[in-house]
């Protein structure tokens, strides 16, 4: 069974610092890819960025990197630059591959930008 | 491009009432899935499709009922509602390989 945690507290951060939301997963299948989705106030869910587990180099899409390592089985999402937008809950997820393949969802991570 | 559907947004109901949540997507992605997300919880999966026709169950389907007779159209069912099941219901869909789900704006379910 897949199994994703994030266990930090509500995160504060000032903004224009870089922050790191942590998260780790196990599970037994040696293909998968890891998501980290945003959802702010409003309620959307909000899709950031994605790495697999055969992907040679950390995911990146503009502000947003994947710190991977595989063999600590984490997947933590740094933030560069913190803005006030980016106040929110941070969820991490984990799908094995495959057409029938499930997206499991950790419990998310409350981040706080201050001005 | 509407993405995926959900409707309504809102609902309340008794103890014991029926409904059925909508949820519609226009991009013709095969899978589709139900989440429910309560507070400090995360999202837990109740039911996905991978194609018309074909429905699995997720972490917590009971209580729901669903069905795929369309690629487009995928409605969550509650028999019987109970106030277990007051949530905020998302509805997803995605195309495959290492595709991300693409979510709707969520229902709010309050069951009294």
């Amino acid at each position: 069974a897949q199994k994703i945690t994030q266990t930090q507290p509500g995160m504060f951060v000032q903004e224009k610092e870089a922050v790191t939301l942590d998260c780790t997963y196990d599970t037994s299948d040696p293909s998968y890819g890891l998501f980290w989705y945003k959802q702010p106030s409003s309620g959307e869910m909000i899709f950031l960025i994605y790495q697999g587990s055969y992907d040679q180099q950390n995911a990146t899409e503009g502000r947003y990197s994947l710190n991977f390592q595989k063999a600590r089985k984490s997947a933590n999402l740094v933030i560069s630059a913190s803005q006030l937008g980016d106040s929110a809950m941070y969820f991490c997820a984990m799908r094995s591959t495959g057409a029938n393949s499930k997206l499991t969802f950790g419990k998310g991570i409350t981040l706080s930008v201050r001005p | 491009n509407a993405g995926v559907t959900q409707t309504p947004k809102f609902q309340v109901l008794k103890t014991g009432q029926s409904m059925t949540l909508q949820c519609a997507q226009d991009m013709n992605h095969e899978y589709m899935s139900w989440y429910r997300q309560d507070p400090g919880m995360g999202l837990r999966l109740i039911h996905y499709s991978v194609g018309a026709g074909i429905t699995d169950q997720g972490e917590v389907p009971n209580g729901y009922n669903v069905s795929r007779s369309t690629t487009e159209d995928f409605p969550l069912r509650l028999l019987s509602a109970a106030p277990s099941q007051t949530s905020v219901y998302f509805c997803a869909s995605r195309a495959g390989g290492d595709s991300p789900l693409h979510f709707g704006n969520g229902t709010r379910l309050t069951v009294t």
